[in-house]
């Protein structure tokens, strides 16, 4: 089976921009979360989404949002970009019936 | 809150010089305990599942453990392909319950 995929692997913004990107899950994961991955913070989570409904939330601000499809495929947005938003963005999957999630390469995010 | 706490943060070792990395956790009630292996520039590898105290699992030259409280990922006589960060992370018992992760161990292993 392929991993999780995430695109682009690489991205550079500016401040003040916005952001989108983008998870393949593994083929029959249903769920999706996502982290934000930073040297001081370590691996901190964002939100989970299964069957296209968010079903938990991290303590992110409102400028982090995202969204599942129905083929499960699920895309994080930042909006307003600030130079702390830099990270390691990973996307994991997991099937609907066991705990172990299935992680992504990542995006790196560079805000300038 | 759940919280997890690794220790050592950085652990140098010499080859086939066998140790432990230590994930102690605060859980209200524990779904269960994940440990990952992650690589520079790469995102978490999976490695084991621990679902309650006195549960072991294990895999080539790692071993992990759980207690009430701790869980140790006992690595045996390793080579420098084990050179990673290993990460710790609890899911609580409940709906919906989220992973809470360890800010990891960074192992280096000396030829």
């Amino acid at each position: 089976k392929a991993g999780v995929t995430q695109t682009p692997r690489y991205l550079i913004k500016t401040r003040g921009q916005q952001v989108t990107l983008s998870c393949s899950p593994i083929s029959g994961h249903r769920s999706v979360s996502w982290y934000q991955q930073t040297p001081g913070q370590g691996l901190q989570f964002l939100f989970e989404y299964f069957s296209e409904t968010q079903r938990n939330k991290g303590n992110f601000p409102g400028r982090f949002s995202g969204r599942q499809f129905s083929n499960s495929r699920s895309e994080m947005n930042v909006s307003t970009l600030e130079l702390g938003d830099s990270a390691l963005y990973l996307c994991a999957s997991s099937p609907w019936d066991r705990n172990e999630q299935f992680f992504g390469p990542g995006t790196r995010l560079t805000v300038l | 809150e759940d919280q997890v706490t690794q220790s050592p943060e950085a652990l140098r070792l010499q080859e086939g010089e066998s140790s432990s990395l230590n994930c102690s956790y605060t859980v209200s009630g524990l779904r269960g305990l994940f440990w990952y292996r992650q690589d520079p520039g790469k995102g978490p590898e999976f490695l084991f599942t621990l679902y309650s105290a006195g549960e072991e699992k294990e895999k080539e030259r790692l071993k992990a453990t759980l207690t009430k409280k701790e869980s140790f990922l006992h690595i045996t006589a390793p080579k420098p392909e084990d050179s990673a960060t290993y990460l710790c992370a609890v899911q609580p018992t409940g709906a919906n319950s989220k992973l809470t992760f360890g800010k990891g161990i960074t192992l280096s292993v000396r030829p």
